[in-house]
């Protein structure tokens, strides 16, 4: 089993719609959760760290399940721009807070 | 500006010829690292150096050699370069490793290294 688990999609929605992410993850250690974005053949950005209470940011949410042992983000009102491949992180197997990616989720938007 | 700088950007080159891939970040980060993206496997760790002079294997590290001599500057080198090491590569730093301080470890990312090896 992955460490990181993805649907890598891609999720073709119109604008405008609302639109959610899932990421498992197994090490039920973790203690740092991420989403980050790359848009296509180009680096990774921080979209938003996770936290346990869960945290908006404008259209963007995420939310920390532990007891299942997965991330989300729910996007609402999607635009052409957030069009994109959503990396799920999170800290890793070990004790030493290592980064592991999932391999993405992609997202496009359509007019 | 705060950033990571890898050169070069892309890259074209011959099985066996050596090459060095720089990375240089301006924001006293301590901990550096070297990922590589391909298709369908996301992002994997090379080597990664928690500071000056520390540095240690990450999930991929056969084919690859990394220095940590300065904090600002992490290359990457491929000694005898094959072509399953083409690949994206991205530099990356952060302010500390280790921790589950709240920003520590977020991650900032070169613009990425295209590298051919034919």
């Amino acid at each position: 089993r992955k460490e990181v688990e993805q649907d890598p999609g891609p999720f073709n929605v119109p604008e405008g719609a609302t639109v959610a992410f899932n990421c498992t993850y197994s090490n039920s250690a973790s203690q740092s959760f991420f989403w980050y974005r790359q848009d296509c053949r180009k680096e990774p950005k921080l979209l938003m760290s996770v936290y346990s209470s869960g945290n908006e940011d404008g259209r963007f949410t995420a939310q920390l399940n532990r007891a299942s042992q997965y991330i989300s983000l729910l996007i609402r009102d999607s635009k052409l721009s957030d069009s994109a491949t959503y990396l799920c992180v999170v800290t890793g197997m070990d004790s030493s807070y290592k980064l592991i990616f999932g391999s993405g989720t992609r997202l496009l938007v359509r007019p | 500006e705060a950033q990571v700088t890898q050169n070069p950007r892309y890259l074209i080159t011959v099985t066996g010829k050596k090459l060095t891939v720089t990375c240089s970040q301006n924001m006293n980060h301590e901990y550096m690292s070297w990922y590589r993206q391909d298709p369908g496997l996301g992002l994997r760790q090379i080597y990664y150096s928690m500071n000056v002079e520390v540095t240690d294997k990450g999930d991929v590290p056969e084919g690859y050699k990394v220095s940590r001599k300065e904090k600002r500057n992490f290359p990457l080198i491929l000694e005898s370069p094959s072509p399953n090491q083409t690949s994206l590569y991205f530099c990356a730093s952060s302010l500390s490793y280790g921790t589950a301080k709240s920003g520590a470890n977020v991650l900032t990312f070169g613009a990425g290294s295209r590298l051919t090896v034919l």
